[in-house]
């Protein structure tokens, strides 16, 4: 079954540096999104995005962050200035379309960037 | 705003039946979600209900609507050590993008 991948599983960084988080959604998948969840807190949504573009964020995705689809496969997030508190699980999303006639379709995740900030 | 509430930690001998509680805030929720995470692994989705149900079943698995308390829950019949893992109750609205997730319940099973 085809799976959303993402890489590295574990990234360690220093406070103040960049960070980019790679996703590769499901192929066909139209729809993409980040979500994260900070140790003992719950998933939060950061964003979504479809034909390449943002289609909704939340409060927690301010200026430091970005999102793009460089070449028809990767789905990336970018933190800019990590902060200590941007330590958490970063999770992928993707799903074909929201609707198949009237059946939802579910957004599959992948298995989650663990982000530490030193 | 949108909240989703759930116990954190369950704790059930294996055979016996399983119920993980939620409650939810938000009243125009259409969808409700549960999602299972095993150790070191990403977010399943195990079932999910819309809102103009009430009951809904899959095999093992009974899930439980009460709209007027906004009230789910997620019965697992006869469970099993595979069951063992993080169960997060989600909602959202008309299938929109955001899915708004609890905290999850870890679900324990004693032999």
């Amino acid at each position: 079954e085809p799976e959303v991948t993402q890489t590295p599983s574990h990234q360690v960084t220093q406070m103040g540096q960049e960070v980019i988080l790679r996703c590769v959604p499901i192929s066909n998948h139209l729809y993409f999104y980040w979500y994260r969840q900070i140790l003992g807190q719950k998933v939060e949504f950061l964003v979504s995005f479809y034909n390449n573009e943002i289609s909704e964020k939340s409060e927690i995705f301010d200026d430091q962050f970005s999102v793009e689809r460089p070449d028809g496969s990767n789905f990336t997030l970018k933190i800019r200035s990590t902060k200590l508190e941007d330590s958490a699980m970063y999770f992928c999303a993707s799903r074909e379309e929201i609707y198949t006639g009237n059946v939802l379709q579910p957004q599959h995740f992948g298995d989650g960037t663990r982000l530490s900030i030193l | 705003g949108e909240d989703v509430e759930q116990s954190l930690f369950l704790s059930v001998r294996e055979g016996d039946s399983s119920v993980i509680n939620c409650t939810y805030t938000d009243s125009s929720s259409t969808y409700l979600y549960w999602y299972k995470q095993e150790p070191g692994a990403g977010l399943q989705l195990l079932t999910y209900i819309f809102s103009n149900m009430d009951m809904k079943q899959d095999q093992r698995l009974t899930v439980l609507l009460n709209k007027k308390d906004k009230h789910l829950s997620l019965r697992i019949a006869d469970t099993q050590t595979g069951d063992s893992a993080i169960y997060f109750c989600a909602e959202s609205n008309s299938g929109d993008d955001k899915i708004i997730f609890g905290k999850g319940t870890r679900l324990h099973i004693l032999p």
